[in-house]
């Protein structure tokens, strides 16, 4: 089985731009999660989806949204982004009480 | 006091050496405990999954978990410069809950 991937994985964007990441869970996982990634804060939940519906949500600025699709690929959105939101952003696709990351798009806010 | 904390490091050791990996945790919620590997510029690798109170093995890794104590290892046994990476603990409650992690620990195993 092929595992979560994620597009694009890197990118550079200015400060008060928007950014839209893609995910791709393993076949036949339903839940996708997203996380940020800081050397400063570590790993930190933005939010889940399972069949299309967030499920979860972390403490995170409106800013941050996502959403899902019916064949259970995620997109995640930042608005206005900020010097603070260069990051790793994760996905994660979830089954039963596991988690399988993907490897990342690395965000640089400049 | 975070939920979860864990040591950050750096830890060196040699090749072949017992490497003992940490974390503590404040929420007596806690059910499902995992280990995470992540090496530079990749996504975290899920190593170990525990439930509960006990001892996993997995060839050269063991985790324990003390729920009595709030406190969860990860054993290497004779380790290799390839185990060199990130480790990160992660926990959670049972049910749609989100998984919580410590902020890993930077392992350096020199050959």
């Amino acid at each position: 089985k092929a595992g979560v991937t994620q597009t694009p994985r890197y990118l550079i964007k200015t400060r008060g731009q928007q950014v839209t990441l893609s995910c791709s869970p393993i076949s036949g996982h339903r839940s996708v999660s997203w996380y940020q990634q800081t050397p400063g804060q570590g790993l930190q939940f933005l939010f889940e989806y399972f069949s299309e519906t967030q499920r979860n949500k972390g403490n995170f600025p409106g800013r941050f949204s996502g959403r899902q699709f019916s064949n259970s690929r995620s997109e995640m959105n930042v608005s206005t982004l900020e010097l603070g939101d260069s990051a790793l952003y994760l996905c994660a696709s979830r089954l039963e009480e596991t988690q399988y990351f993907g490897p990342g798009t690395r965000l640089l806010v400049l | 006091q975070k939920e979860v904390e864990q040591d950050p490091g750096p830890l060196s050791v040699p090749e072949g050496a017992i490497v003992s990996l940490n974390c503590t945790y404040s929420n007596s919620a806690f059910q499902y405990f995992m280990w995470y590997r992540q090496y530079s510029r990749k996504g975290p690798e899920l190593l170990m999954y525990t439930y509960s109170s006990g001892n996993k093995e997995d060839g050269r890794f063991t985790a324990q978990v003390d729920k009595s104590s709030k406190y969860i290892s990860l054993f290497i046994r004779d380790s290799q410069p390839s185990d060199s990476a990130t480790y990160l603990c992660a926990m959670k409650n049972a049910g749609n809950t989100p998984l919580v992690f410590g902020k890993g620990t930077r392992l350096s195993v020199i050959a």
